[in-house]
């Protein structure tokens, strides 16, 4: 079975540009979840998505944004970066909302 | 709001001693409990969990218990070995389904 997997692995972008960060859950999973990973800190919940709708979202601005799909895969959008955006962006999915999550390797987001 | 604290941030063990984690929330309505280990360049990985009706779970050598009265649970790993060096994360999923993580411990096998 094919675990969470995320596109890409790495991007580079300027200030003030748009990152797309996609996401493809395990077969079967309706729930998608987007975490930051920020240098040194820990997990900060960014995202809830299921069954293509947005059910809860973390303490971010506007600019970070997403949407999930008809197939379940999932897109993470950030508008106008800044250099403090940059982190490691986790997705997740899972079965039901009581079932733990498995997250993929991640995207690396750096903003210059 | 609520949040999860955890305890410490970097453990330093020798190999083949124990090695405990320990994390509490706020959350009382908290009823899931899971734990993460991160290894360099990959996502966290669920090692265990455990669920508020439950008091211990343990798998091999890792082992979880969890006092609800006074909202601490903690990850006690036996036998260390290299590969256990890794960053740990402990998490509660909150009464709105979101999934809250601690900082994160770093745990560093000594040879």
């Amino acid at each position: 079975e094919a675990g969470v997997t995320q596109s890409p692995t790495h991007l580079i972008k300027t200030r003030g540009q748009q990152a797309t960060l996609r996401c493809s859950p395990i077969s079967g999973h309706t729930s998608v979840y987007w975490y930051q990973q920020a240098l040194g800190l820990g997990l900060q919940f960014l995202l809830w998505y299921d069954e293509g709708e947005e059910r809860n979202r973390g303490n971010f601005p506007p600019r970070f944004s997403g949407r999930q799909f008809p197939n379940y895969s999932s897109e993470l959008n950030v508008n106008a970066l800044e250099l403090e955006d940059s982190a490691l962006y986790l997705c997740a999915s899972s079965l039901l909302a009581n079932y733990g999550y498995t997250f993929g390797s991640g995207t690396r987001l750096t903003v210059v | 709001g609520e949040n999860v604290e955890q305890h410490p941030s970097t453990l330093s063990v020798q190999e083949g001693d124990s090695a405990v984690i320990k994390c509490t929330y706020s959350d009382s309505a908290s009823n899931y409990f899971p734990w993460y280990k991160q290894e360099l360049g990959k996502g966290p990985q669920l090692i265990i969990d455990i669920r508020s009706n439950v008091g211990e779970k343990k798998d091999q050598r890792i082992a979880v218990t969890l006092n609800k009265t006074a909202k601490h649970f903690s990850l006690h790993i036996t036998e260390t070995q290299p590969e256990d060096s890794a960053v740990y994360f402990c998490a509660a999923r909150r009464r709105d389904d979101k999934i809250i993580f601690g900082k994160g411990t770093r745990l560093h096998i000594l040879p």
